[in-house]
């Protein structure tokens, strides 16, 4: 069975801190993964897409890797900021062209 | 460039009465899909749309849920009749399929449903 894992389920981090958020899945075949932030009450915004053959992607503060052998991804945040606290998702393409979703980690950055 | 369109946003009904939600997605975006979010997981893909045709239902309970893409634009998802487990966020998005590699998903802001 195809599976997404978020863990931790909750973080909180000091203001100005640099943190990591995982990722990991079950099945090593992916197409591709993507980074989705959550506010509360909103839909979801795409934050980062990395293909299979790619190994990272970078936007501004936010850095995402990708380790298909291990089936892991990490989310690197940097400078984190108060505007950064929302729910982290992580969705994976398994080559059956749809998302499966891990459960999400709530970040909370505390000023 | 507007976003994808959903409403209502919120919806209280009780059990065994119907509700119907709707979606307008990013123009000129070929492929739609209906989410369904329950507090504290992630979202999961109930049904896909290909322009007006299905691609993926494997998720859709059949017995109670259907969804129409008329015309290939908006859609609609319809729950007759709801049950208490069905309370949760209903999320629509879309993507333009190009080339072999899924394009970036764009959400809308969902439709909270509550049933007592």
């Amino acid at each position: 069975k195809q599976e997404v894992t978020q863990i931790p389920a909750a973080l909180s981090v000091p203001e100005g801190e640099n943190l990591v958020l995982n990722c990991s899945f079950t099945d090593s075949a992916i197409y591709n993964l993507q980074w989705f932030r959550q506010d509360p009450g909103k839909g979801l915004t795409s934050l980062l897409l990395i293909q299979s053959s790619q190994r990272e992607q970078t936007s501004g503060r936010l850095n995402a890797s990708l380790d298909k052998s291990s089936g892991r991804s990490t989310l690197y945040i940097a400078a984190s900021q108060p505007g950064d606290s929302a729910t982290y998702l992580c969705a994976v393409n398994f080559g059956n062209e749809k998302l499966t979703f891990g459960t999400g980690t709530r970040l909370t950055i505390i000023p | 460039e507007a976003g994808v369109a959903q409403s209502p946003r919120y919806k209280i009904i009780e059990k065994r009465q119907s509700v119907a939600f709707w979606c307008n997605p990013i123009s000129g975006h070929a492929t739609l899909y209906w989410y369904q979010q329950i507090l504290g997981q992630g979202p999961k893909l109930l049904i896909q749309f290909q322009n007006n045709g299905v691609v993926d239902d494997s998720q859709l309970p059949k017995d109670r849920f259907s969804a129409e893409r008329l015309k290939g634009v908006d859609s609609t998802l319809k729950i007759q009749p709801a049950k208490l487990e069905d309370s949760a966020v209903y999320l629509c998005a879309s993507s333009y399929r190009q080339g072999q590699f899924q394009e970036t998903q764009y959400f809308g802001p969902g439709t909270r449903l509550l049933v007592l």
